[in-house]
């Protein structure tokens, strides 16, 4: 089944403590995202990676990091939470010039 | 520059009553249109797109979107509203920026249905 799984669904930490949430997709997408979900706000996007070694920031890349070492994966690493960053994540994957597949969301509380 | 504007954060109809939620791009090139719903506790399921050919785009559990691009906009509709419909719904354009893409976000509206 073709899908884009983040790891995990539901976080709590505490502020200042590193963090890395997981997504990886199976339908060998060049493009991958990660966004974050706020009230009000709709959908912002953090970081994007054109392919593998390829990444650069979105709208709100403060305080965040990426990686994409392999095609199929797409960590965002928080250094150092703050409650701020509360928020509900969702990674992405798609081709050029066409639809974004969504994982299921991780719903990060940072206290 | 590509962005999106949904005009209403809430949009409320009656079941079986018909369902508008709006949307307008600003864009310098012909775009690429996409709908999404997202219910609750879910991620965002892909409606229905527009990005090359008839400008009426059918699109999944009855909706369809029409691009018009002297109004630049990509409403979408369905003829009649189900309880099942109420969900968050985004409008999103490819937004182009020296040979990067992006995705970006409306900032949703919530379709709330009443029996």
């Amino acid at each position: 089944e073709a899908q884009v799984t983040q790891n995990p669904r539901y976080l709590i930490t505490v502020t200042g403590k590193k963090l890395t949430v997981t997504c990886s997709q199976n339908m060998n997408h060049e493009y991958m995202s990660w966004y974050r979900q706020d009230p009000g706000l709709g959908l912002r996007q953090i970081y994007y990676s054109m392919n593998v070694e390829v990444t650069d920031k979105g709208d709100v890349p403060e305080g965040y990091k990426v990686s994409r070492k392999e095609k199929r994966n797409f960590p965002l690493i928080l250094e150092s939470p703050s409650p701020n960053q509360t928020s509900l994540y969702f990674c992405a994957s798609g081709e050029r010039n066409t639809e974004a597949f969504f994982g299921q969301g991780t719903r990060l509380t940072v206290v | 520059a590509q962005s999106v504007t949904q005009l209403g954060s809430h949009v409320s109809v009656s079941e079986g009553a018909l369902v508008l939620l709006r949307c307008n791009y600003s864009s310098s090139v012909p775009p690429y249109l996409f709908w999404y719903v997202q219910y609750p506790n879910q991620g965002l399921q892909l409606l229905l797109k527009y990005t090359t050919g008839a400008t009426l785009v059918k699109g999944i559990n009855g909706f369809e979107a029409e691009f018009k691009k002297s109004e630049t906009s990509f409403h979408l509709t369905k003829p009649s509203a189900h309880m099942s419909d109420a969900a968050e719904y985004y409008c999103a354009v490819i937004k182009t920026d020296t040979g990067f893409q992006k995705l970006v976000f409306g900032t949703g509206t919530r379709l709330l249905v009443s029996p």
